[in-house]
């Protein structure tokens, strides 16, 4: 059971550049989120989705795009990188339910210089 | 908006001894879930315990137990026999059960470190 899958692990990007952080679940959950984690700060939501075709914006969403063209996969994109937004990024996934355990990949660590 | 508060950012404790890490939150509403999650240096964020604000029980997981205190928006969370593998990070959360896309707050994480 692979659970949710973040990709790449590591990456260092350039002022300016633009990329794509995966995320794909195969527990076939309605709910997806991306957040971000900064010393200090906790985990940060970015956007979140709650099915195929719905995504929405969360606390921090200014620089970065996102879509769900599949239950399976919620991609983050980062249009033009900054050095603010080097950080750690989390994929998580849940079923619907409020109490419902939300799983995370193993992050991604981000840095933009 | 909800807040969620963890004013240590580090705590100790000797191996086999008990420890509790506090957490407070900000809400108006009277239906809520509160989680707390691990973070090891391996990055993973892993569920340690979850309460339901109309549950008045405290939730319990083996070693791993909260001090729930509704109206003071209180949620502790006591680590007896502590062991060298609780050595993480930690993070409260909140979740509100009305709200759109019920998302997760978190706090700022406590520091746990484990003395042997």
């Amino acid at each position: 059971n692979a659970g949710v899958t973040q990709t790449p692990k590591f990456q260092v990007l350039k002022t300016g550049q633009s990329m794509t952080l995966q995320c794909a679940q195969d527990m076939n959950h309605e709910y997806m989120s991306w957040y971000r984690q900064d010393p200090g700060m906790g985990l940060r939501l970015i956007h979140y989705s709650v099915g195929a075709g719905i995504t929405d914006q969360g606390e921090v969403p200014n620089g970065y795009n996102v879509s769900r063209s599949t239950t399976e996969d919620f991609p983050l994109r980062l249009l033009s990188a900054a050095p603010s937004q080097t950080s750690v990024y989390f994929c998580a996934s849940r079923t619907r339910g409020v109490g419902t355990e939300a799983f995370f990949g193993q992050g991604t660590r981000l840095t933009v210089v | 908006a909800q807040t969620v508060t963890q004013s240590q950012p580090e705590m100790s404790v000797q191996e086999a001894e008990t420890v509790t890490l506090s957490c407070t939150y900000d809400t108006s509403e009277s239906d809520y879930y509160l989680f707390w999650y691990k973070q090891p240096p391996s990055r993973q964020m892993i569920l340690v315990i979850r309460q339901e604000a109309y549950k008045q029980q405290n939730a319990t997981e083996n070693r791993f137990s909260v001090n729930f205190q509704k109206a003071a928006k209180s949620f502790s969370l006591k680590i007896s026999d502590s062991q060298l593998g609780d050595a993480a990070m930690y993070f409260c959360a909140y979740r509100n059960t009305l709200e759109y896309g019920n998302k997760l707050v978190f706090g700022a994480g406590t520091i746990l470190r484990v003395k042997s």
